[in-house]
């Protein structure tokens, strides 16, 4: 059974930079067939597509979070990571991690438990 | 304000049958096929339709996904107290070049 485990901080104080990490196990993270994504979800919220990358490294962000994001990909680690910079309060979120079946009919199939991050002073 | 419009609530009683709407545009459920998204409450999203109106292997029978033009559906019958959740509906949007999601509807089951 595939199983993805966010791992953070927890709390990341204002303009300074969050990192997440994904770690993937029950299967390989190399596959063709698929890509590995972040999204979030403020308090009471909904949710909201951050970005993803192929094994092979290629990424593709949302375009209103563009400018502050890197994802990256460790394939001998079976992990793949998020960095969002220059943080404020509204990126206060839990963050998932997931699967997304690749295709036309596209769609994240497995996600992570989600990781709780607060952004404050 | 979600790219995807959905109802903020809905409700009904045990062994009725529910209908949540999901509303988009040319370039995203108009073009894409459409995944749904059930959230119990402190949990993680899990997927309950893809490609419009597929169950995933374990997802029973009493839902079903439908689309027609720019909008989708997903419908609940032989609704059950385990019912009571958030449901989300997604789509690749291709102008934006992203991911989107309604803005959720949370199911109460009376």
């Amino acid at each position: 059974q595939l199983r993805l485990q966010e791992s953070g901080p927890g709390l990341v104080k204002p303009s300074e930079t969050l990192s997440l990490t994904c770690t993937v196990s029950g299967g390989s993270i190399s596959s063709s067939s698929y890509s590995w994504g972040w999204i979030r979800q403020p308090p009471g919220k909904g949710l909201e597509w951050i970005g993803s990358i192929y094994y092979s490294g290629s990424t593709y962000y949302n375009p209103s979070l563009k400018s502050r994001v890197t994802i990256s990909v460790d394939t001998s680690k079976n992990q793949f990571s998020l960095k969002l910079s220059s943080v404020t309060a509204a990126d206060t979120a839990v963050y998932y991690c997931a699967r997304r079946v690749l295709g036309f009919a596209g769609y994240f199939d497995y996600w992570g438990q989600g990781t709780l991050l607060t952004v404050s002073s | 304000q979600s790219v995807l419009t959905q109802p903020p609530s809905a409700s009904g009683t045990p062994g009725q049958r529910v209908t949540i709407s999901c509303s988009g545009s040319s370039s995203s459920i108009g073009s894409r096929t459409v995944n749904w998204y059930q959230q119990l409450p402190g949990t993680a999203p899990n997927l309950l339709i893809y490609n419009n109106n597929q169950r995933p292997s374990g997802v029973p029978d009493r839902f079903s996904g439908s689309k027609s033009g720019t909008s989708a559906s997903l419908a609940i019958s032989g609704l059950q107290s385990v019912d009571d959740a958030d449901y989300y509906c997604a789509a690749w949007d291709d102008s934006l070049n992203a991911w989107v999601f309604g803005g959720g509807t949370k199911l109460t089951v009376l």
